[in-house]
Protein backbone atom coordinates (compact mmCIF):
# COMPACT_ATOMS: atom_id res chain seq x y z
CA UNK A 1 0.00 0.00 0.00
CA UNK A 2 1.61 2.68 -0.76
CA UNK A 3 1.93 5.70 2.06
CA UNK A 4 0.75 8.90 0.49
CA UNK A 5 -2.23 8.43 -2.66
CA UNK A 6 -3.44 11.14 -4.87
CA UNK A 7 -5.81 11.31 -8.16
CA UNK A 8 -3.37 11.92 -10.66
CA UNK A 9 -5.87 14.09 -12.87
CA UNK A 10 -5.55 15.40 -14.84
CA UNK A 11 -7.84 18.50 -13.56
CA UNK A 12 -8.60 21.38 -15.03
CA UNK A 13 -10.66 24.32 -13.81
CA UNK A 14 -11.53 27.69 -15.56
CA UNK A 15 -9.63 30.88 -14.43
CA UNK A 16 -11.40 31.91 -11.29
CA UNK A 17 -12.39 28.59 -10.17
CA UNK A 18 -11.50 27.16 -7.01
CA UNK A 19 -9.30 24.10 -7.68
CA UNK A 20 -9.48 21.06 -5.22
CA UNK A 21 -7.09 18.54 -4.67
CA UNK A 22 -6.88 15.70 -2.27
CA UNK A 23 -4.54 13.58 -0.96
CA UNK A 24 -4.37 10.53 1.83
CA UNK A 25 -2.21 8.77 3.91
CA UNK A 26 -1.99 5.37 5.38
CA UNK A 27 0.28 6.20 8.71
CA UNK A 28 -2.21 7.27 11.24
CA UNK A 29 0.92 8.48 13.08
CA UNK A 30 1.92 11.10 10.54
CA UNK A 31 1.99 14.57 12.55
CA UNK A 32 3.47 16.56 9.14
CA UNK A 33 1.91 17.12 5.92
CA UNK A 34 3.08 19.44 2.87
CA UNK A 35 2.03 20.69 -0.56
CA UNK A 36 4.47 21.25 -2.88
CA UNK A 37 4.20 22.90 -6.43
CA UNK A 38 6.01 21.22 -9.27
CA UNK A 39 6.21 23.19 -12.49
CA UNK A 40 7.12 20.80 -15.85
CA UNK A 41 10.83 20.40 -15.83
CA UNK A 42 11.83 21.81 -12.46
CA UNK A 43 12.23 21.06 -8.84
CA UNK A 44 9.15 21.01 -6.46
CA UNK A 45 8.84 24.12 -4.24
CA UNK A 46 6.75 24.32 -0.75
CA UNK A 47 4.34 26.28 -0.35
CA UNK A 48 2.17 25.26 2.47
CA UNK A 49 2.98 23.10 5.59
CA UNK A 50 -0.24 21.88 8.19
CA UNK A 51 0.30 20.00 11.20
CA UNK A 52 -3.03 20.14 13.30
CA UNK A 53 -6.78 19.27 12.43
CA UNK A 54 -8.59 21.97 10.70
CA UNK A 55 -7.77 24.60 7.95
CA UNK A 56 -5.02 27.09 7.29
CA UNK A 57 -4.70 29.72 5.10
CA UNK A 58 -2.27 31.22 2.77
CA UNK A 59 -3.33 33.77 0.41
CA UNK A 60 -5.05 31.91 -1.79
CA UNK A 61 -4.26 28.47 -0.70
CA UNK A 62 -5.99 26.53 2.17
CA UNK A 63 -4.80 23.33 3.18
CA UNK A 64 -7.27 21.38 5.49
CA UNK A 65 -6.22 18.33 7.41
CA UNK A 66 -8.20 16.05 8.69
CA UNK A 67 -6.69 13.12 10.81
CA UNK A 68 -9.45 10.97 12.06
CA UNK A 69 -10.00 10.33 8.02
CA UNK A 70 -6.62 10.79 6.81
CA UNK A 71 -7.34 12.84 4.42
CA UNK A 72 -5.49 16.20 3.72
CA UNK A 73 -6.44 18.67 0.95
CA UNK A 74 -5.35 21.58 -1.24
CA UNK A 75 -8.12 24.67 -2.18
CA UNK A 76 -7.10 27.31 -5.06
CA UNK A 77 -9.04 30.42 -4.41
CA UNK A 78 -9.40 32.69 -7.70
CA UNK A 79 -7.31 30.02 -9.56
CA UNK A 80 -5.05 31.90 -12.21
CA UNK A 81 -3.40 30.27 -15.04
CA UNK A 82 0.40 30.51 -13.51
CA UNK A 83 -1.19 27.88 -11.34
CA UNK A 84 -0.75 25.30 -13.99
CA UNK A 85 1.49 22.95 -12.27
CA UNK A 86 1.41 19.34 -10.54
CA UNK A 87 0.97 19.76 -7.11
CA UNK A 88 2.21 17.00 -4.93
CA UNK A 89 1.18 15.62 -1.36
CA UNK A 90 3.85 15.36 1.13
CA UNK A 91 3.50 13.40 4.74
CA UNK A 92 6.25 12.37 7.34
CA UNK A 93 5.73 8.92 8.75
CA UNK A 94 8.31 7.08 10.75
CA UNK A 95 11.08 9.74 9.95
CA UNK A 96 10.57 9.64 6.13
CA UNK A 97 9.45 11.73 3.89
CA UNK A 98 6.79 10.22 1.60
CA UNK A 99 5.80 11.85 -1.59
CA UNK A 100 2.38 10.96 -3.69
CA UNK A 101 2.67 11.35 -7.31
CA UNK A 102 1.37 14.41 -8.03
CA UNK A 103 -1.90 15.99 -9.42
CA UNK A 104 -1.72 17.89 -12.48
CA UNK A 105 -3.74 20.94 -12.65
CA UNK A 106 -4.71 23.21 -15.93
CA UNK A 107 -6.10 26.47 -15.34
CA UNK A 108 -7.84 27.59 -18.43
CA UNK A 109 -7.74 31.03 -19.10
CA UNK B 1 19.04 32.22 4.82
CA UNK B 2 19.59 28.36 3.91
CA UNK B 3 20.12 27.60 0.43
CA UNK B 4 21.14 24.56 -1.58
CA UNK B 5 23.01 24.15 -4.53
CA UNK B 6 22.76 20.92 -6.48
CA UNK B 7 24.76 20.09 -9.94
CA UNK B 8 25.08 19.62 -13.05
CA UNK B 9 21.97 20.68 -14.08
CA UNK B 10 21.79 18.51 -17.11
CA UNK B 11 23.94 15.37 -17.78
CA UNK B 12 24.10 13.08 -20.95
CA UNK B 13 26.32 9.59 -20.24
CA UNK B 14 26.36 6.42 -22.00
CA UNK B 15 25.73 2.90 -20.65
CA UNK B 16 28.12 1.66 -18.39
CA UNK B 17 30.07 5.42 -17.69
CA UNK B 18 30.26 6.41 -13.66
CA UNK B 19 28.14 9.13 -12.64
CA UNK B 20 28.74 11.71 -9.78
CA UNK B 21 25.85 14.29 -8.61
CA UNK B 22 26.96 17.24 -5.89
CA UNK B 23 24.67 18.73 -3.66
CA UNK B 24 25.42 21.07 -0.30
CA UNK B 25 23.79 23.24 1.61
CA UNK B 26 24.60 25.93 2.68
CA UNK B 27 22.90 28.53 6.00
CA UNK B 28 22.49 25.29 8.49
CA UNK B 29 24.29 23.04 10.16
CA UNK B 30 23.61 18.97 10.49
CA UNK B 31 20.85 19.10 7.86
CA UNK B 32 19.20 15.82 6.61
CA UNK B 33 19.76 14.89 3.43
CA UNK B 34 17.87 13.10 0.43
CA UNK B 35 18.21 11.90 -2.19
CA UNK B 36 14.82 11.58 -4.83
CA UNK B 37 14.66 9.99 -8.24
CA UNK B 38 11.89 11.69 -10.59
CA UNK B 39 11.39 9.45 -13.88
CA UNK B 40 9.52 11.16 -16.49
CA UNK B 41 5.24 11.41 -15.72
CA UNK B 42 5.85 9.53 -12.05
CA UNK B 43 6.39 10.37 -8.89
CA UNK B 44 9.29 10.76 -6.34
CA UNK B 45 11.24 7.80 -5.54
CA UNK B 46 13.65 8.08 -2.40
CA UNK B 47 16.67 6.95 -2.82
CA UNK B 48 19.02 7.43 -0.02
CA UNK B 49 18.67 10.08 2.96
CA UNK B 50 21.26 10.61 5.79
CA UNK B 51 20.58 12.28 9.34
CA UNK B 52 24.75 12.93 9.52
CA UNK B 53 28.39 12.93 7.99
CA UNK B 54 29.04 9.36 6.71
CA UNK B 55 25.16 7.94 7.84
CA UNK B 56 23.27 6.80 5.05
CA UNK B 57 20.17 4.86 4.72
CA UNK B 58 19.46 2.77 1.24
CA UNK B 59 15.59 2.98 0.58
CA UNK B 60 15.92 0.86 -3.04
CA UNK B 61 18.43 -1.46 -4.25
CA UNK B 62 20.01 -0.52 -7.16
CA UNK B 63 23.37 0.45 -8.92
CA UNK B 64 23.65 3.96 -7.26
CA UNK B 65 25.22 4.95 -3.98
CA UNK B 66 25.54 7.59 -1.54
CA UNK B 67 28.05 9.42 0.22
CA UNK B 68 28.12 12.66 2.84
CA UNK B 69 31.85 13.34 3.73
CA UNK B 70 30.93 16.44 5.32
CA UNK B 71 28.24 17.59 7.01
CA UNK B 72 26.85 19.30 4.04
CA UNK B 73 27.67 17.82 1.20
CA UNK B 74 25.80 14.77 -0.30
CA UNK B 75 26.89 12.59 -3.41
CA UNK B 76 25.31 10.31 -5.67
CA UNK B 77 27.43 8.19 -7.55
CA UNK B 78 27.35 4.99 -9.68
CA UNK B 79 30.13 2.78 -11.35
CA UNK B 80 28.57 1.85 -14.32
CA UNK B 81 25.18 3.68 -15.58
CA UNK B 82 22.31 1.81 -16.90
CA UNK B 83 19.10 3.05 -19.21
CA UNK B 84 16.77 3.01 -16.60
CA UNK B 85 18.66 5.50 -14.27
CA UNK B 86 17.78 8.19 -16.79
CA UNK B 87 15.42 10.76 -14.90
CA UNK B 88 15.19 13.80 -12.95
CA UNK B 89 17.12 13.47 -9.61
CA UNK B 90 16.45 15.70 -6.68
CA UNK B 91 18.74 16.36 -3.90
CA UNK B 92 16.45 18.09 -0.68
CA UNK B 93 17.22 18.92 3.04
CA UNK B 94 15.39 18.92 6.23
CA UNK B 95 16.00 20.20 9.82
CA UNK B 96 14.64 17.71 12.14
CA UNK B 97 12.88 14.50 10.55
CA UNK B 98 9.33 15.73 12.17
CA UNK B 99 7.03 18.64 11.53
CA UNK B 100 9.95 20.30 9.46
CA UNK B 101 9.49 21.22 5.63
CA UNK B 102 12.08 19.80 2.57
CA UNK B 103 13.32 22.10 0.70
CA UNK B 104 14.67 20.97 -3.11
CA UNK B 105 17.66 21.58 -5.59
CA UNK B 106 17.24 22.43 -8.77
CA UNK B 107 17.42 18.85 -9.56
CA UNK B 108 19.75 17.16 -12.65
CA UNK B 109 18.37 15.97 -15.52
CA UNK B 110 19.88 12.85 -16.58
CA UNK B 111 20.14 11.12 -19.82
CA UNK B 112 21.70 7.59 -19.98
CA UNK B 113 22.13 7.00 -23.93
Amino acid sequence: QKEVEQNSGPLSVPEGAIASLNCTYSDRGSQSFFWYRQYSGKSPELIMSIYSNGDKEDGRFTAQLNKASQYVSLLIRDSQPSDSATYLCAVIAGNQFYFGTGTSLTVIP
Amino acid sequence: SQTIHQWPATLVQPVGSPLSLECTVEGTSNPNLYWYRQAAGRGLQLLFYSVGIGQISSEVPQNLSASRPQDRQFILSSKKLLLSDSGFYLCAWSVGLNRTEAFFGQGTRLTVV
